[in-house]
């Protein structure tokens, strides 16, 4: 089976744009979660998508958002960048209540 | 919410010694504890897990255990290899009302030779 994978894998942006972010999950996977990665906070919870819904919901502003499509995909999208939303954005995709499986990341870059 | 504190943050050890990394969990609740390992430039990987109805899981030369009571688990890495090198995270989790994955902050573990 393919892995979970993630698009686009590097981004440069400005302050106050906005972008979104795309993670297919490993097939036959329902949930994807996101995570966000910096030097100075580790790994944080973004959020989680079951079947188009949000399950959880990390400590993040609501600049941050996602979704689920009916195709397990999962788009995550951040308004109004800042300097500190540079970060490696992960998804991670699950079939039970237990393994997540990671993607490579989409680092963001903003200027 | 959960808390997971990891130490030490960095390791070095000699090609063939034994690794051990520890991190304890704050919630109670929890019953599911992932470790994952990073390297440089590459996407976290899940190399063992441990759910909290057992105390000590083996695979070839990772193991992992688990002490309920005192909340904390490790990792142990025998026979360590130049490859073993990077960053490993601990995690915790409780299934039961959140599958969110609460991570220790990362422990850089370099194997000389």
């Amino acid at each position: 089976k393919a892995g979970v994978t993630q698009t686009p894998r590097y981004l440069i942006k400005t302050r106050g744009q906005q972008v979104t972010l795309s993670c297919s999950p490993i097939s036959g996977h329902r949930s994807v979660s996101w995570y966000q990665q910096t030097p100075g906070q580790g790994l944080q919870f973004l959020f989680e998508y079951f079947s188009e819904t949000q399950r959880n919901k990390g400590n993040f502003p609501g600049r941050f958002s996602g979704r689920q499509f009916s195709n397990s995909r999962s788009e995550m999208n951040v308004s109004t960048l800042e300097l500190g939303d540079s970060a490696l954005y992960l998804c991670a995709s699950r079939m039970t209540l237990y393994e997540q499986y990671f993607g490579p990341g989409t680092r963001l870059t903003v200027t | 919410g959960e808390n997971v504190e990891q130490h030490p943050s960095t390791l070095s050890v000699q090609e063939g010694d034994s690794a051990v990394i520890k991190c304890t969990y704050s919630d109670s609740a929890s019953n599911y504890f992932p470790w994952y390992k990073q390297e440089l430039g590459k996407r976290p990987q899940l190399i063992i897990d441990i759910r909290s109805n057992v105390g000590e899981k083996k695979d070839q030369r990772i193991a992992v255990t688990l002490n309920k009571t005192a909340k904390h688990f490790s990792l142990h890495i025998t026979e360590t290899q130049p490859e073993d090198s990077a960053v490993y995270f601990c995690a915790g989790a409780n299934t039961g009302t959140a599958s969110k994955l609460t991570f220790g902050t990362g422990t850089r573990l370099q194997v000389t030779l």
